[in-house]
């Protein structure tokens, strides 16, 4: 297996554009999650998904983002307009529940968004 | 103003020497804990989880201890190489909810 793949692995944009985050998770996963990761806040989980349902929603940050799972494979995080105070390390990762009831997550690359 | 950024606990150790890395949790419902290690550059990668119904579980040259009384985890890494440096994550989970809680990590910086 592939393990989740995140694209692009670098973005570099201007402030005002909009800016879209893909994540392919691990076939056969049934929770997506998006994180955000910084310095200052460290790991913060944006937004999770179970059978491609969002289920909450509450760690993203504002109106400005927003995210979507189309289908069991794949799954958009897009932020309109994008501000320089966006700028992190945007993770996806996927899990499913295993015999023991463990979750546990796998985490893709991630993408390293500047916003200029 | 100048924004400070938090700084990371850091823990430096000598090549071959084991290494201890230690994690309060505050949720005395949390029922599942995971340990993982983020490599500069990458995702983190799960290391190894326990259930509160244990107090230690080991795996290849890692151990974890859990005790529930005063809410601490930590993580124990026998002959530390210098692939081991990272930044060790700890996550718990309770009974009624799949959603981890991470905490800040710290820095395992492991001299040759």
């Amino acid at each position: 297996d592939a393990g989740v793949i995140q694209s692009p692995r670098h973005e570099v944009t201007e402030m005002g554009q909009e800016v879209t985050l893909r994540c392919k998770p691990i076939s056969g996963h049934d929770y997506l999650f998006w994180y955000r990761q910084t310095m200052m806040r460290g790991l913060e989980l944006l937004i999770y998904f179970n059978n491609n349902v969002p289920i909450d929603d509450s760690g993203m940050p504002e109106d400005r983002f927003s995210a979507k799972m189309p289908n069991a494979s794949f799954s958009t995080l897009k932020i309109q307009p994008s501000e320089p105070r966006d700028s992190a390390v945007y993770f996806c990762a996927s899990s499913r529940v295993n015999r023991a009831g463990g979750n546990e997550q796998f985490f893709g690359p991630g993408t390293r968004l500047t916003v200029l | 103003g100048e924004s400070v950024g938090l700084h990371l606990p850091t823990l430096s150790v000598q090549e071959g020497d084991n290494s201890i890395i230690n994690c309060a949790y505050s949720n005395s419902a949390s029922d599942y804990f995971i340990w993982y290690k983020q490599e500069s550059g990458k995702g983190p990668q799960f290391i190894i989880d326990i259930r509160s119904n244990m107090d230690k579980r080991q795996g290849q040259r890692v151990t974890v201890l859990l005790n529930k009384t005063v809410k601490h985890l930590s993580l124990q890494i026998a002959a530390t190489q210098p692939g081991d440096s990272a930044v060790y994550f700890c996550a718990e989970r309770t009974l009624l909810s799949y959603i981890p809680t991470f905490g800040r990590g710290t820095s395992l910086i492991v001299h040759p």
